[in-house]
């Protein structure tokens, strides 16, 4: 079956705007998380969706990072007034259960 | 919050020799340890995990084996391969905190 999506695959935008990444989770899949990437390290946790619900927001840098889950499927992570550090790939992952994370391509955030 | 540790960072070897990569992590409470292979631009793709209720186990190629008292866990890889070539990723969660705490990775080179 298709396995987790993500879009759009690259976005770039300038300093102090506001972007919006998609996730589509599998079809199924109860949990959802977000995780951030930077070159050259592991992933790391951002938010963490159980049904509709943030579970766990604890890895949410700051307050201008938000996450939403409305129906309990596609997810967006939104991003305001961005910085240049927030430049990395942005990884969203699902699992039926605990455990078992499969992750969809990911989002290039540039920040100029 | 959890500290997971991997090492080597970068490892070469021959066709045909073994590869292993070792994790530590500092959290007693963690009990599922998976591993993620990502080649260059891909997503993270689980190749193995283990829970803490086991201490060893293995799939065609590759093993994982998790001591808890020492709190560490290693991937093993034999017969390797060239498509094996990728950065592998370690991790470790809690059932309380489903969020994956990963490694910094080990970039394997496998020549033939």
């Amino acid at each position: 079956g298709a396995g987790v999506s993500q879009t759009p695959s690259n976005k770039v935008t300038e300093k102090g705007k506001y972007v919006e990444l998609r996730c589509d989770p599998i079809s199924g899949h109860t949990a959802l998380y977000w995780y951030r990437q930077s070159l050259g390290q592991g992933p790391e946790f951002l938010i963490y969706f159980q049904g509709t619900g943030a579970a766990d927001d604890s890895g949410l840098p700051n307050d201008r990072f938000f996450a939403v889950r409305p129906e309990g499927s596609v997810s967006t992570l939104k991003i305001q007034r961005t910085e240049r550090g927030d430049s990395a790939v942005y990884l969203c992952a699902s699992s039926l259960t605990v455990g078992e994370q499969y992750f969809g391509p990911g989002t290039r955030l540039t920040v100029t | 919050g959890e500290n997971v540790e991997q090492h080597p960072s970068t490892l070469s070897v021959q066709e045909g020799d073994s590869a292993v990569i070792k994790c530590t992590y500092s959290d007693s409470a963690s009990n599922y340890f998976p591993w993620y292979k990502q080649e260059l631009g891909k997503r993270p793709q689980l190749i193995i995990d283990i829970r803490s209720n086991v201490g060893e186990k293995k799939d065609q190629r590759i093993a994982v084996t998790l001591n808890k008292t020492a709190k560490h866990f290693s991937l093993h890889i034999t017969e390797t391969q060239p498509e094996d070539s990728a950065v592998y990723f370690c991790a470790a969660s809690t059932d309380s905190g489903y969020a994956l705490n990963f490694g910094k990775g080990t970039s394997l080179l496998v020549t033939p």
